[in-house]
């Protein structure tokens, strides 16, 4: 099965801009969940996605959205950015097969830069 | 609250050296455990998980993890690294809600750096 796919790889914008990221999860995996990685927060859970719903959000302003869409494609959205949105946005997808853990598998990321 | 700490954020090893690396939890319940590994411009793989049963987990790459209820640890080992293995690990722990999902707990990574 090819992995999670995440697109672009690499996105530069300018404060006040607004951007989109997209996440292709594994084949047959119904979860999507989002991360932000930087450098002084580390890795935090943004929100995750089932069934084209929002189950689960993390601490983040209003700015950061999402959506999932039937074929289980997520995006997430960001507006009004600001310089402390640069980071390492990574996606997971994971089957939910049953209930308890369901592992999460992660994509490559989206590095965004804000100027 | 959820947390996890890895009192280590640099480490520097020689190759064929052996390797530890710390990671305690605080969680109410039995924990999920997880080992991810990145390489720099990359996303996380997963190295190795602990659910429950035996205490001490074998994963990809010859790394091995040993859960430790009383100290509320899971330290990661390899007995010899080999200079692929520079990169950055991070400890998880997993919440599941009783709505079905999950989310990762990140602790804030160890760098490890090898030495020829």
């Amino acid at each position: 099965k090819a992995g999670v796919t995440q697109t672009p790889r690499y996105l530069i914008k300018t404060r006040g801009q607004q951007v989109t990221l997209s996440c292709s999860p594994i084949s047959g995996h119904r979860s999507v969940s989002w991360y932000q990685q930087t450098p002084g927060q580390g890795l935090q859970f943004l929100f995750e996605y089932f069934s084209e719903t929002q189950r689960n959000k993390g601490n983040f302003p209003g700015r950061f959205s999402g959506r999932q869409f039937s074929n289980s494609r997520s995006e997430m959205n960001v507006s009004t950015l600001e310089l402390g949105d640069s980071a390492l946005y990574l996606c997971a997808s994971s089957p939910v097969e049953r209930g308890g853990w369901n592992t999460q598998y992660f994509g490559p990321g989206t590095r965004l830069t804000v100027l | 609250a959820q947390s996890v700490t890895q009192p280590d954020i640099h480490i520097t090893v020689s190759e064929g050296a052996s390797l530890e690396l710390r990671c305690n939890y605080s969680y109410g319940a039995t924990p999920y455990l997880f080992w991810y590994v990145q390489s720099p411009g990359q996303g996380l793989q997963l190295l190795l998980k602990y659910f429950s049963g035996d205490t001490l987990v074998q994963g990809i790459k010859g790394f091995e993890a040993e859960f430790k209820r009383s100290q509320s640890s899971f330290n990661l080992r390899k007995p010899s690294v080999h200079w692929s293995d520079a990169a950055e690990y991070f400890c998880a722990v997993g919440v599941v809600f009783s709505g079905g999902y999950n989310k990762l707990i990140f602790g804030a990574g160890t760098r490890l750096a090898v030495h020829p």
